[in-house]
């Protein structure tokens, strides 16, 4: 069974901090690595894809992925209230996409 | 715009009723998914279709029927069968080298 692991939170951070989210996964032949967020009664948006190891930035969103450790994350840095989300990670191996049960980010104003 | 649409957006089924969740997108994609999201859990795939008249079902196809008549459609039945239908489905496309999904507005079913 390809998992994929995300802790379901509730995450709280204070408004203008940095938010962590992490995630890893059990298959090794993984190649693409997605980043979506959802809000209440929505559909999930993609955010952020990532495909080789290290960072990538766009905007105040950072995913970082280390293929040896199995693990992706998600930094999101002077959090505002309007990233009040559930964040879900997906990872596809030759277009078996596989997500996570999602974390939930509040930000506090 | 291009995207995908679902409809409807609230559905209610009676016991032993089929119905069908309806889907399209003018976005030129040849993969089409369906998902289902119940609360606390993730997306769960029930079928998904890489080209028009093929498609496979996925890991919770039971109780479920799908066609690709068309390259920008994929309709979703749920049958009878389906004991426990209440969810949030989802509908997604993609080009396929899978660069990420999109996702339509999807559809919430209710047994009554």
């Amino acid at each position: 069974q390809k998992e994929v692991e995300q802790n379901s939170g509730p995450l709280s951070v204070p408004e203008g901090a940095i938010a962590s989210l992490n995630c890893t996964y059990s298959d090794r032949g993984s190649q693409s690595f997605f980043w979506y967020r959802q809000y209440s009664g929505k559909s999930p948006e993609l955010i952020m894809s990532i495909y080789s190891n290290g960072d990538k930035e766009d905007g105040r969103f950072t995913a970082q992925l280390n293929k040896a450790s199995q693990y992706v994350s998600l930094l999101i840095r002077d959090s505002q209230p309007s990233d009040s989300a559930t964040y879900l990670c997906a990872v596809d191996n030759n277009n078996d996409m596989r997500f996570g049960a999602g974390t939930r980010l509040t930000v506090k104003p | 715009d291009g995207g995908i649409t679902q409809s409807p957006k609230y559905l209610f089924r009676k016991e032993g009723q089929n119905v069908t969740l309806s889907c399209e997108q003018n976005l030129n994609h040849d993969a089409m998914y369906w998902y289902r999201q119940d609360p606390g859990q993730g997306l769960r795939l029930i079928y998904y279709s890489q080209i028009v008249n093929d498609f496979q079902k996925g890991d919770i196809a039971e109780g479920y029927s799908v066609s690709r008549e068309k390259k920008e459609s994929f309709p979703l039945t749920v049958t009878s069968a389906q004991k426990n239908p209440t969810a949030f489905y989802l509908c997604a496309s993609s080009i396929l080298g899978a660069r990420g999904y999109t996702f339509g507005s999807g559809t919430r079913l209710t047994v009554v």
